[in-house]
């Protein structure tokens, strides 16, 4: 079945290290999302990418770093300037690349990174 | 820029009562709307969504939702409600084209008393 798989489900990260959140997806869709979710906060966009290669800052980019050298895989790394890092995290993609009508996200069953 | 409210945090119903969860958006063009589901720890489900046409949207679970322009409101209604429908729902507002990001309400948890 086609879908989108995000591992691990927990992360634990001690102060000062980077940690890597894979998201792959088989699909074959263009775009690919990642948010971050807090209690009472609902879903803010990290990172998005529309197409292979490149990607775009979404409304909290900072601390965090992508990459989008594969249309299957968009990897989210949560680096050590991300002071408040604990959260759920939710990778997505969608159907059509740039300048085509919009289709709904599919999500991943997310990542939980705690503190350590 | 677009917005989404939300405007209960938490509402509780007895299972087979009706459900309404309310979500008001800010658009400055036509809207594609959407309702989502969230089971704890888990990602989210599609339930409906809204592009064009016909303004009452019929989604999967029995859920439909209503489409008005003049109150700039997307809710989301069920005549009867099943304990598994207890879990937290979201409303999202974005364009017709491209990838343009996302707008997220902050989510409504639903709770379902015998």
């Amino acid at each position: 079945d086609g879908g989108i798989t995000q591992s691990p489900k927990y992360l634990f990260r001690k102060e000062g290290q980077n940690v890597t959140l894979s998201c792959e997806q088989n699909l074959n869709h263009d775009a690919m999302y990642w948010y971050r979710q807090d209690p009472g906060q609902g879903l803010r966009l990290i990172y998005y990418s529309q197409i292979v290669n490149d990607f775009q800052k979404g409304d909290i980019a900072e601390g965090y770093s992508v990459s989008r050298e594969k249309k299957e895989s968009f990897p989210l790394t949560v680096t050590s300037a991300q002071k408040n890092p604990t959260a759920f995290y939710l990778c997505a993609s969608s159907i059509p690349p740039p300048g085509m009508a919009n289709q709904p996200q599919h999500f991943g069953d997310g990542t939980r990174l705690s503190i350590l | 820029a677009q917005s989404v409210t939300q405007p209960d945090i938490h509402i509780t119903v007895s299972e087979g009562a009706s459900l309404e969860l309310r979500c008001n958006y800010s658009y400055g063009a036509t809207p594609y709307l959407f309702w989502y589901v969230q089971s704890p720890g888990q990602g989210l489900q599609l339930l409906l969504k809204y592009f064009s046409g016909d303004t009452l949207v019929q989604g999967i679970k029995g859920f439909e939702a209503e489409f008005k322009r003049s109150q700039s409101s997307f809710n989301l209604r069920k005549p009867s409600v099943h304990w598994s429908d207890a879990a937290e729902y979201f409303c999202a507002v974005g364009p017709w084209f491209g990838n343009e990001k996302l707008t997220f309400g902050t989510g409504t948890r639903l709770t379902i008393i015998p």
